[in-house]
This record gives C-alpha cells, sequence and structure tokens, in this order.
C-alpha cells in the first residue's frame, strides 16, 4: 500500500529564514507521481508541483525548491527567506501512474514569525 | 476561469440526519473527487469519478456514503445517516486528464458538523 510520512507535524521559523519541511513517500510502483500543496488558513488545497518518479532534477521556483531522491524516497520543499504569507499547512501527496490510490500525507503546519 | 465550486460551505446537523454536498468542477475537467479532512489530519480520499463513471471507491464507507456524478460534470455526496464522527471538512477536486496523476484543483470545502 501506498503512504507518505511528514514527520515534521508543526515548525516555527523567524521570517527570511530558510525552512525545509520533509516527505518520506512508499510505495511498490516503479512510475509514480508525487505532489505538494499549500492549505493556508482560508482552506482551500493550492497545487504547488507535480514531480515523475522518472524526472530526479531538483526544481526550483522562485523562493521555493524541491529535492527528489529516488534512493531515499524523500521529495523535500524548502523554503528560502520565508515569508509570513507562508504561513500554511503543506501536505506531500503520491500518486500511482495508473491514477488510483492518490494520497496525502499528513501535513506540516508552517508558522512563519515577523 | 471559474474554480471548483461547492456548497454549502457550512452545515451544522444531529447525528442521524441525512446531509448532501454538491461540486461543479472546472469546465472540462473528466476528473472528479471527493475528499474528506478531519481536523488536523491529510485529506482522505472517499471516491473518484472518470467522467460519470467510479474509478475509485474503496474508502467510501459506503453503508452510509453514497455520491453520483449524473451527465459527468457536476457532483452530489450523501451522507445519510450521520454520525459524530464525519464532522470533517469534505473538499472536492477536479482534474483535466483522467486519473489522478494530473494536477487537481480543489473547491473551498463544505464544513460539516454533526451534533
Amino acid at each position: 500500500a501506498q503512504k507518505v510520512t511528514q514527520a515534521q507535524t508543526e515548525i516555527s521559523v523567524v521570517e527570511k529564514e530558510d525552512v525545509t519541511l520533509d516527505c518520506v513517500y512508499e510505495t511498490r510502483d516503479t512510475t509514480y507521481y508525487l505532489f505538494w500543496y499549500k492549505q493556508p488558513p482560508s482552506g482551500e488545497l493550492v497545487f504547488l508541483i507535480r514531480r515523475n518518479s522518472f524526472d530526479e532534477q531538483n526544481e526550483i521556483s522562485g523562493r521555493y525548491s524541491w529535492n527528489f531522491q529516488k534512493s531515499t524516497s524523500s521529495f523535500n520543499f524548502t523554503i528560502t527567506a520565508s515569508q509570513v504569507v507562508d504561513s500554511a499547512v503543506y501536505f506531500c501527496a503520491l500518486s500511482e501512474a495508473r491514477g488510483q490510490n492518490f494520497v496525502f500525507g499528513p501535513g506540516t503546519r508552517l508558522s512563519v514569525l515577523p | 476561469e471559474a474554480g471548483v465550486a461547492q456548497s454549502p460551505r457550512y452545515k451544522i446537523i444531529e447525528k442521524r440526519q441525512s446531509v448532501a454536498f454538491w461540486c461543479n468542477p472546472i469546465s472540462g475537467h473528466a476528473t472528479l473527487y471527493w475528499y474528506q479532512q478531519i481536523l488536523g489530519q491529510g485529506p482522505k480520499l472517499l471516491i473518484q469519478f472518470q467522467n460519470n463513471g467510479v474509478v475509485d471507491d474503496s474508502q467510501l464507507p459506503k453503508d452510509r456514503f453514497s455520491a453520483e456524478r449524473l451527465k459527468g460534470v457536476d457532483s452530489t455526496l450523501k451522507i445519510q445517516p450521520a454520525k459524530l464522527e464525519d464532522s470533517a471538512v469534505y473538499l472536492c477536486a477536479s482534474s483535466y486528464l483522467s486519473g489522478s496523476t494530473d494536477t487537481q484543483y480543489f473547491g473551498p470545502g463544505t464544513r460539516l458538523t454533526v451534533l
């Protein structure tokens, strides 16, 4: 069965600090997709990134970057120079290539203090 | 482009009552999902439709939950009868392509409180 673990329940940082959110996944599939979503206090889940299992290149988008390491089954998310608006719950998720069994992790609550 | 619409936004009922939630996905999106998000947890997939057919309902408590997606567009999720543990936010999402490998776009959710 597929599983996503986000060991950090809550993280607090001061504005402008860098922060990394960890995501470890389990799957028996060789082809799969990984996602990160943000859930701000308003409650609506916002898509951040999708990565397939064959693409291990790290990705950077502005202050956001993602490190995908198949060898350790991890897909970590780093926010550089954090801002108060980054405060939210962040979810890592996993999907089989067949397009079923979409699983979210438990989430990490990030608080960025001014 | 309009996003995923859900109604109502909030609902309070007593246990053993029935309740229904409605979702209108983004126009043209083939796949529609219903999730249950209990406070402090990640969303749990209840059911996934591809057009008007069910792809995955393995985690749907079928003794009390039902869902339909008539004509492959909007969808209704029903709970009958509700239990206290059904208190949660019910999220609807849709994706353009078939299958959950595509990016999902989420609605604002319906917060259900069962007393």
